[in-house]
């Protein structure tokens, strides 16, 4: 059981758009902590996406973006593209594990 | 560009121990905090141990402390993760990953990772 819960399975046509939901507690979210997103490629080590709640790193399309509201925070793509099928996981810091936490990953189709 | 390169997997009896390394290149490493992430097979990811870019704090998740030990070589750009009393659960994929700096826990960085089999 994930600390941060993500749904395990999202799918959209190309071109689409899709949200990636993760919901936490008083304890990580809730507690103004910083969400992160990650993208793990089939066979690849994850890659950071999104940090601090809405930034991207250089090189990350701007099809991605991350917004944050109360305990939950979420991941939007705009203009799926096959490419983008992989598993996403939210990543925050909870004050009461003293430590980070994972959500425990959406694995996104691309129909 | 930054590399991390781990080693030191492999597999071991249950009750054993193992160190990973994690040799770190690209950045100036005595300035950024380091963490251990691991992956069941098949299975999400889960924070494991964090320290500090000094050494001096070290964090771990529930599920190992006690039992594994962070630790960093600044002269040697290398971080380690002892891991003692290892039990079938702690297989998996050890990632090492570099934090993002300025008091962030995003992990900007990943390696390729070393995988841990328990098992007898």
């Amino acid at each position: 059981q994930s600390v941060l819960t993500q749904p395990p399975s999202v799918s959209g046509a190309p071109g689409q758009r899709v949200t990636l939901s993760c919901t936490g507690t008083s304890s990580n979210i809730g507690a103004d902590f910083d969400v992160h997103w990650y993208q793990q490629l089939p066979g690849t080590a994850p890659k950071l996406l999104i940090y601090g709640n809405n930034n991207r790193p250089s090189g990350v399309p701007d099809r991605f973006s991350g917004s944050k509201s109360g305990t939950s925070a979420s991941l939007a793509i705009n203009g799926l593209q096959a490419e983008d099928e992989a598993d996403y996981y939210c990543q925050s810091y909870d004050t009461s594990l003293s430590g980070s936490v994972f959500g425990g990953g959406t694995k996104l189709t691309v129909l | 560009e930054v590399q991390l390169l781990e080693s030191g997997g492999g597999l071991v009896h249950p009750g054993g121990s193992l160190r990973l390394s994690c040799a770190a290149s690209g950045f100036t490493f005595n300035n950024y905090a380091m963490d251990w992430v691991r992956q069941a097979p098949g299975k999400g990811l889960e924070w494991v141990s964090a320290i500090s870019d000094s050494g001096y704090s070290t964090y771990f998740a529930g599920s190992v402390k006690g039992r594994f030990t962070i630790s960093r070589d600044n002269s040697k750009n290398t971080l380690y993760l002892h891991m003692n009393r290892l039990r079938a659960e702690d297989t998996a994929l050890y990632y090492c990953a570099k934090e993002g700096g300025t008091g962030s826990t995003d992990l900007d960085s990943w390696g390729q990772g070393t995988l841990v089999t328990v098992s007898s």
